[in-house]
């Protein structure tokens, strides 16, 4: 199992541009979510799906779109990026909400 | 909302000495969750804790899941350089959403050779 992958693994953009980080697992994983991480905020929640179809919002939604069409993909969507939203960027995958959580490699995102 | 306060926030040792990190909280949790931080890289589970006052080990690490279910340890014993991370403690509610999976900010261990 290739586990949980994140690509780009880098990525600079420019204020206003839009983009989609991609997040893919294959261990059959009910839940995924987004995080980012800043220096000394710890990781924080985006947004998160409980199953193909099924989308929320976490902590720090703003500026962020989701979609889960498959249980394997979970794309993350800057519409309009800004540069509050430089920061590295995690997804992870769990089986079932009692159990823990796996981490992607993450993604870098600088925005100009 | 539900917050973990992790201690310390940094740490530097010497190779070979032992490590004790915590997480506690005001809100009960039913799950305990320790994960370590490379550089540039994801976070890795080390340890998960499923039931007040369960002691868990991985190797030289230890763990435990406190009795009153607010707060929960992770030892280090005979740290070594390959230690050096950032280590994150994660609370979990049981039949909630990905928003109940709360982090603690971190604890940054530096190990001098």
């Amino acid at each position: 199992n290739a586990g949980v992958t994140q690509t780009p693994k880098f990525q600079v953009l420019k204020t206003g541009q839009s983009m989609t980080l991609q997040c893919a697992q294959d261990m059959n994983h009910e839940y995924m979510s987004w995080y980012r991480q800043d220096p000394g905020m710890g990781l924080r929640l985006i947004h998160y799906s409980v199953g193909a179809g099924i989308t929320d919002q976490g902590e720090v939604p703003n500026g962020y779109n989701v979609s889960r069409s498959t249980t394997e993909d979970f794309p993350l969507r800057l519409l309009s990026a800004a540069p509050s939203q430089t920061s590295v960027y995690f997804c992870a995958s769990r089986a079932g909400s009692a159990l823990g959580q796996f981490f992607g490699p993450g993604t870098r995102l600088t925005v100009l | 909302g539900q917050q973990l306060n992790q201690s310390p926030q940094s740490m530097f040792i010497q190779e070979g000495e032992d490590v004790s990190m915590n997480c506690t909280s005001s809100s009960i949790f039913n799950t305990w969750l320790w994960y370590k931080q490379d550089p540039g890289e994801g976070p890795v589970l080390l340890i998960a804790l499923y039931k007040a006052g369960e002691l868990t080990s991985n190797g030289r690490l230890t763990a435990q899941f406190g009795i009153t279910r607010k707060d929960s340890f992770l030892n280090i014993s005979a740290s070594i350089p390959s230690d050096v991370g950032i280590y994150f403690c994660a609370g979990l509610n049981y039949g909630g959403s990905q928003g109940n999976l709360i982090f603690g900010k971190g604890t940054k261990l530096s190990v001098k050779p």
